[in-house]
């Protein structure tokens, strides 16, 4: 069963404007954390921002946050004031249980392209 | 310098040929992992290690072995590649200790399997 969902291949979005990538997920484990990398088109991975299933606030780095609604099963990433550097791929990852033992499940990304 | 390199960066090879790719890293982990990248889809873990010891099948690792020569060092192997194995390959690695565990990546290897 697909453990990470993002069920948009591909964004635009206009700089200095703010966009959601979305980030659906499924697990049983009352722990788990949740992750962004950034891919941008020299292919490294970059990690952006991390939200664990206990916090009571959504994490926020920068110009990046995190939409965590658990009950949903969401954890969108919100990028505000889009810059033309945010161009690249963006993944949302999982890993359950609370002691690290677990695989890290990654969807299959969202292509983000932010028009000048 | 970076944190977690990887060598070669790109290469290019036929089919049956054996290959390893190399991961290096100086940010002092004891776990460390290999994923496949292919194009326009997600990471997949080939195998993972939480320290020298300790040698982990993730969910495709067939077709592939693994060798942690020391604590910064973890190395991948195509025994015999095929052009299914076409592919972009990332190291990683992580300090451990709960779900907040942020995995660190490599700059990934390109390999092309003819």
């Amino acid at each position: 069963a697909q453990k990470i969902t993002q069920t948009q291949p591909g964004m635009f979005v206009q700089e200095k404007e703010a966009v959601t990538l979305d980030c659906t997920y499924d697990t049983s484990d009352p722990s788990y954390g949740l992750f962004w990398y950034k891919q941008p088109s020299s292919g490294e991975m970059i990690f952006l921002i991390y939200q664990g299933s206990y916090d009571q606030q959504n994490a926020t780095e920068g110009r990046y946050s995190l939409n965590f609604q658990k009950a949903r099963k969401s954890a969108n990433l919100v990028i505000s004031a889009s810059q033309l550097g945010d161009s690249a791929m963006y993944f949302c990852a999982m890993r359950e249980g609370p002691y690290n033992n677990n695989d890290m499940r990654f969807g299959a990304g969202t292509r983000l392209t932010v028009k000048p | 310098d970076a944190d977690v390199t990887q060598t070669p960066r790109n290469r290019i090879t036929k089919t049956g040929k054996r290959i390893m790719l190399e991961c290096s890293q100086t940010k002092g982990h004891d776990r460390m992992y290999w994923y496949r990248q292919d194009p326009g889809l997600g990471l997949q873990l080939i195998y993972y290690s939480f320290d020298v010891k300790d040698i982990n099948k993730g969910e495709i690792s067939d077709g592939y072995s693994v060798s942690r020569q020391a604590q910064a060092k973890f190395s991948l192997s195509l025994e015999s590649a095929i052009p299914n194995q076409t592919a972009l390959y990332f190291c990683a690695t992580s300090r451990g200790g709960g779900s907040t565990d942020t995995q660190y990546f490599g700059p990934g290897t390109r390999l092309t399997v003819l």
